[in-house]
């Protein structure tokens, strides 16, 4: 069963630092992995998409990088910003062969609170 | 643009009591549709997921049930709520690769 671990499950920097969150999964064998943002009482947004094919994405000062073999993604924030203060959840589709049908496990998820 | 919309925003409901909660995709045709729950300290559970009108799979047993009466249209339901059916209800949808999620319904269950 695919089990996906994030770390650290809180973090809290000042403003302006650059910073990574981890995520692993304990199943290499993925269609894609997914970053989201969650505010607080809020729905999840899409933050990027790294298909299994793919080594990184890249959105502004977002970068999200993918290696498979190891089971392991990060999120790399540039330059943070007080409007980075949110939860940063990672999912990945498994593929357990066959269609998934878009099916995601989730990660806990890590708490990002950035200071002015 | 695509949209999607989940209500009721927030509900309180008592123990015993039956459950609706709807959501709708505006903007897309024949997505695949989930619904997940956020408890507290246990991350999000994939519950239901449907790929079609009237094709529901079940991913968890509970006591909840989820239909698709429309292309775009998923429905969460319960007859009888339990406290530990409490939890934030969130509805996706995807046609891809990306999914896309609700706003989300806070429910309370007294």
């Amino acid at each position: 069963k695919q089990e996906v671990t994030q770390i650290p499950a809180a973090l809290s920097v000042p403003e302006g630092e650059n910073l990574v969150l981890n995520c692993s999964f304990t199943d290499s064998a993925i269609y894609n992995l997914q970053w989201f943002r969650q505010d607080p009482g809020k729905g999840l947004t899409s933050l990027l998409l790294i298909q299994s094919s793919q080594r990184e994405q890249t959105s502004g000062r977002l970068n999200a990088s993918l290696d498979k073999s190891s089971g392991r993604s990060t999120l790399y924030i540039a330059a943070s910003q007080p409007g980075d203060s949110a939860t940063y959840l990672c999912a990945v589709e498994p593929n357990a062969g066959g269609t998934s049908y878009g099916k995601l496990t989730f990660g806990q998820g890590t708490i990002l609170t950035v200071h002015p | 643009s695509q949209t999607i919309h989940q209500w009721p925003a927030t509900l309180v409901q008592p123990v015993g009591s039956p459950l609706s909660l709807e959501c709708t995709v505006e903007g897309t045709s024949n997505p695949n549709l989930y619904w997940y729950r956020q408890a507290a300290g246990r991350g999000l559970q994939l519950l239901f997921y449907s790929v079609g009108i009237g094709q529901i799979s079940s991913e968890v047993p509970q006591n909840l049930s989820a239909s698709r009466p429309q292309d775009r249209q998923f429905i969460l339901s319960s007859k009888k709520l339990l406290l530990s059916d409490s939890g934030f209800y969130l509805c996706a949808w995807n046609r891809g690769y990306e999914q896309y999620f609700g706003p989300g319904t806070r429910l309370t269950v007294t």
